[in-house]
């Protein structure tokens, strides 16, 4: 499985544009990029997943450059609820079961 | 939304002890995990199950750890003989079979255990 790096911790206000971005230099042909969210004593939540280019929902927005090295989590206008650990994974999603390894992650803050 | 359901949310234990931490899955899932979390470190996965046998295992699940899907809704792990470092946040999740998009892994709330 390819390894991550992301900023331990970043601060934010309320009503920025945050961006994550996540490095992933040995990725390969079959993985996938993930992002999850994790409150203080909750499961990680799903965010966003994609492969290439640029995927959008209705939460965040995830960049990905043609060389797949790295992606950019990207959460619009964010409010102090928006203030938890944020994870990004690769992986392969073949058919057969997987491993999912969670980094350290990003704590990110939001301040008023 | 449908979504993982784990119970105990949290359940106190004394060192030695059986404990067995339950989860429905989300209903069309075919893939189950069990991962866990010691407070202030990452997530670390223990275990994947599909077909009702395991297709893969950490490190962290030893013998003393099992896995089982007794009937068609839940999942369950059984830790037999607790011990201290065992106390943690448990997660279970569970993910669809996706051949040509993202096999989303979608987690419970967590049962927290602590050992005495």
């Amino acid at each position: 499985l390819a390894k991550t790096t992301q900023p331990i911790s970043m601060d934010s206000y309320e009503g920025q544009e945050v961006n994550i971005t996540c490095s992933h230099n040995n990725i390969a042909t079959n993985d996938y990029i993930t992002w999850y969210q994790q409150f203080p004593s909750q499961g990680p939540r799903f965010i966003i997943q994609g492969y290439k280019t640029k995927v959008t929902n209705e939460v965040a927005s995830l960049f990905i450059p043609a060389d797949r090295k790295s992606s950019t989590l990207s959460l619009p206008r964010v409010s102090l609820s928006d203030t938890a650990v944020y994870y990004c994974l690769v992986g392969a999603l073949s058919g057969s079961a997987r491993q999912l390894t969670f980094g350290s992650g990003t704590q990110l803050t939001v301040l008023p | 939304e449908p979504e993982v359901t784990q119970t105990p949310s949290h359940q106190v234990t004394q060192m030695g002890q059986e404990v067995i931490l339950r989860c429905v899955p989300i209903s069309n899932h075919l893939y189950f995990y069990w991962y866990r979390q010691i407070l202030g470190q990452k997530v670390e996965f223990l275990v994947s199950f599909y077909n009702n046998e395991i297709s893969e295992k950490s490190e962290i699940f030893d013998d003393q750890f099992s896995v089982e899907r007794p009937d068609g809704s839940n999942f369950t792990l059984k830790i037999r003989s607790t011990k201290l470092e065992d106390s943690a946040m448990y997660f279970c999740a569970s993910s669809e079979r996706g051949q040509t998009s993202g096999n989303t892994i979608y987690f419970g709330e967590g049962s927290w255990l602590t050992v005495v």
